[in-house]
């Protein structure tokens, strides 16, 4: 099926350690979006990018980079994972507003 | 910038009553809307969704929304909740232009009581 792949769902880190998690979509979307979501907070922007080679920071981008190398393909990179990057990670992506936000099944992560 | 508010954290309602839960946005202009549903575990399904035209939206699952720009509200409604309807749903709003991230809501949790 068309949509949004994230890998992987689930993964536990050490404090410190780096890791990165992916995002690939099929639908030939310009517009790719990294979120996390924490209990009672709803969805934080950390990432977004509107084509391959244009990136920008969101709401709360720091502890995370991002790469847009390809229209396909927009990975999130975790350096020196800390605590409180404990969260579920959503990747989203959208053609146009008009046509809506096509959303991943998720990453959870737990940093210890 | 866009700011959108959910009131109510938390919400019970009977099976078979009706439901309302309610969402504010804050925008200068028209904004795209949105409400989004999500059951434990799992990641985020759109049920509707407002652009522009008719007010009253209708969603998936028996679900509908209506925009009231006097109010800057988009509530949804349900005539008649299901226990399957139980999970946290999610206001959302994006400024009407191609590219623009949606800002959500911090959620409403919805419990069905028997």
């Amino acid at each position: 099926n068309a949509g949004v792949t994230q890998t992987p769902k689930f993964r536990i880190l050490k404090i410190g350690q780096s890791m990165t998690l992916q995002c690939t979509q099929d639908m030939n979307h310009n517009y790719m979006y990294w979120y996390r979501q924490d209990p009672g907070m709803g969805l934080k922007l950390i990432y977004y990018s509107v084509g391959a080679g244009i990136t920008d920071k969101g709401e709360v981008p720091n502890g995370y980079n991002v790469s847009r190398s390809t229209t396909e393909d927009f990975p999130l990179r975790l350096e020196l994972a800390a605590p409180s990057q404990t969260s579920v990670y959503f990747c989203a992506s959208s053609g146009t507003v008009n046509y809506g936000y096509t959303f991943g099944s998720g990453t959870r992560l737990t940093v210890v | 910038a866009q700011s959108v508010t959910q009131p109510d954290i938390h919400i019970t309602v009977s099976e078979g009553a009706s439901l309302e839960l309610r969402c504010n946005y804050s925008y200068g202009a028209t904004p795209y809307l949105f409400w989004y549903v999500q059951s434990p575990g799992q990641g985020l399904q759109l049920l509707l969704k407002y652009f522009s035209g008719d007010t009253l939206v209708q969603g998936i699952k028996g679900f509908e929304a209506e925009f009231k720009r006097s109010q800057s509200s988009f509530n949804l409604r349900k005539p008649s909740v299901h226990w399957s309807d139980a999970a946290e749903y999610f206001c959302a709003v994006a400024a009407n232009q191609a590219g623009t991230a949606l800002i959500f809501g911090k959620g409403t949790t919805l419990s069905v009581s028997s």
